[in-house]
């Protein structure tokens, strides 16, 4: 079974680091681009950051551009979500996915809550 | 840079109707539209992809079309489960970003 797991999230201040990881089974990793995904509270999907499948080519939206890191490691099949200098705005519950060439998600995992708060 | 419309924000039917949402797209996207589902606190679920192709599992009274720089959802004989959040996504390669609609609450 195609399974995403993330892990990592929690509550930070102002200013504060996290890390976040996903854990990928079920299919071959390494072939595929991925992504990540959040949801704010009371708006909607914003897309984050995504990587491609040899891990050399990133992309970030322009509200994290400069403040957060993807990265991926095909030995263990885990992407990762490296966030520095977190803002209120920065809230939201975080999604792994799969990418469905062209231009699609088609697996997502569960979840992880990160809560920016002093 | 493209802007994406989705609409309407809510909508409200009973079992059985036939619904359509849509989205526009300010420029021509080529069909790199993507349409999912949420039912909080679950993720979304991938239902069309490429404008009109139906992702394994979902089922066939889902469908998508397009005409021009227009896309749309259609639901056809709705039931108490398709009530949720419904976004339209697509792909902007210049600069590279994805873009989701505003959303869709549908109330059954």
């Amino acid at each position: 079974e195609v399974q995403l797991l993330e892990s990592g999230g929690g509550l930070v201040q102002p200013g504060g680091s996290m890390k976040l990881s996903c854990a990928a089974s079920g299919f071959t990793f390494n072939n595929y681009a991925m992504s990540w995904v959040r949801l704010p509270p009371g708006r909607g999907l914003e897309w984050v950051s995504s990587i491609n499948a040899y891990g050399k080519t990133t992309y970030y939206a322009d509200s994290v551009k400069g403040r957060f890191t993807i990265s991926r490691d095909n030995s263990k099949n885990i992407i990762y979500l490296q966030m520095a200098s977190l803002r209120d705005g920065d809230t939201a519950i975080y999604y792994c996915t799969k990418d469905k060439s062209p231009g699609a998600f088609d697996v997502w995992g569960p979840g992880t809550r990160v809560a920016v708060s002093s | 840079d493209i802007q994406l419309t989705q609409s309407p924000s809510i909508l409200s039917a009973s079992v059985g109707d036939r619904v359509t949402i849509t989205c526009r797209a300010s420029q021509d996207i080529l069909s790199l539209l993507a349409w999912y589902q949420q039912k909080p606190p679950q993720a979304p679920r991938l239902l069309i992809y490429s404008g009109s192709f139906l992702q394994t599992g979902v089922p066939p009274r889902f469908s998508g079309s397009q005409s021009g720089t227009d896309f749309t959802l259609s639901i056809s004989s709705l039931q108490p489960e398709d009530s949720a959040i419904y976004y339209c996504q697509i792909l902007d390669n210049n600069p590279f970003k994805y873009l989701f609609g505003q959303g869709t609450r549908l109330q059954i």
